[in-house]
C-alpha cells in the first residue's frame, strides 16, 4: 500500500491552468478507474473534485478536469481562481477493498 | 444536508487506547459503507478502514489491521474506531468519511489524535 506519487507543488497565474500528475502502478491507478481527487484547504476537511477519472459531482466548477493514462492520473484546474490555492490528493481504489492516496501537491496561485 | 461529527480525540499515551465516534446526519446511515481517513500532522491523507452497511464486513490498512476495530451501530447513526495499542505514528487527525462507490464523498471536520507520553 504505497502511496501514489505527486509533485510536492505547482503554481500558476490567475486565469492559467495547472496539471498535476498522480503516479501509482498496475495495481492501483491503472488497474481501476476508480481514481478520485480531493481538494484540502488549510485547517479544513478534504473535498472531493473528481470521481472516475474525470467526473465532477454536482457543484464543482467545470474548470476542474481528470484525465488518465495507463499508471497515471491527472488534474487539471483551468482559469485558476485564488481560491483554488488549496493542497490536492489523488485517491485510487487499489483492490480487496482497500484505497490508497496520493503525496498530495500544494497548489499556489500566483 | 450531510453533517459527519467525529468526537472522542484527545492525548494518550503510547500503547494506551481510545475510542473514536461519529455521529452522522442528513443521508440513510445504513444505506452507506463508511470509512476512516487519517492525517498526520503536515502530511498527507492515509486510507485507515472501511465497514460495510451491516457492519459485518471490515477492511483495514496493514498499519493498523490487530490494533484497531472499526463498527457501527445504525440505530444511532453513529461509527466508531476503537484503537488499541497506540503507536507515536498514529498521531493524526482522524476523518470521519461517508463512501459512495470507490470515493469519499462527504468528510467530517476531523477529531486529532495525539501520542505521546
Amino acid at each position: 500500500q504505497s502511496a501514489l506519487t505527486q509533485p510536492p507543488s505547482a503554481s500558476g497565474s490567475p486565469g492559467q491552468s495547472v496539471t498535476i500528475s498522480c503516479t501509482g502502478t498496475s495495481s492501483d491507478v491503472g488497474g481501476y478507474n476508480y481514481v478520485s481527487w480531493y481538494q484540502q484547504h488549510p485547517g479544513k476537511a478534504p473535498k472531493l473534485m473528481i470521481y472516475e477519472v474525470s467526473k465532477r459531482p454536482s457543484g464543482v466548477p467545470d474548470r476542474f478536469s481528470g484525465s488518465k493514462s495507463g499508471n497515471t492520473a491527472s488534474l487539471t484546474v483551468s482559469g485558476l481562481q485564488a481560491e483554488d490555492e488549496a493542497d490536492y490528493y489523488c485517491s485510487s481504489y487499489a483492490g480487496s477493498n482497500t484505497y490508497v492516496f496520493g503525496t498530495g501537491t500544494k497548489v499556489t496561485v500566483l | 444536508e450531510v453533517q459527519l461529527l467525529e468526537s472522542g480525540g484527545g492525548l494518550v499515551q503510547p500503547g494506551g487506547s481510545l475510542r473514536l465516534s461519529c455521529a452522522a446526519s442528513g443521508f440513510t446511515f445504513s444505506n452507506y459503507a463508511m470509512s476512516w481517513v487519517r492525517q498526520a500532522p503536515g502530511k498527507g491523507l492515509e486510507w485507515v478502514s472501511t465497514i460495510s452497511t451491516s457492519g459485518g464486513v471490515t477492511y483495514y490498512a496493514d498499519s493498523v489491521k490487530g490494533r484497531f476495530t472499526i463498527s457501527r451501530d445504525n440505530s444511532k447513526n453513529t461509527l466508531y474506531l476503537q484503537m488499541n495499542s497506540l503507536r507515536a505514528e498514529d498521531t493524526a487527525i482522524y476523518y470521519c468519511t461517508k463512501r459512495w462507490n470507490y470515493y469519499f464523498d462527504y468528510w467530517g471536520q476531523g477529531t486529532l489524535v495525539t501520542v505521546s507520553s
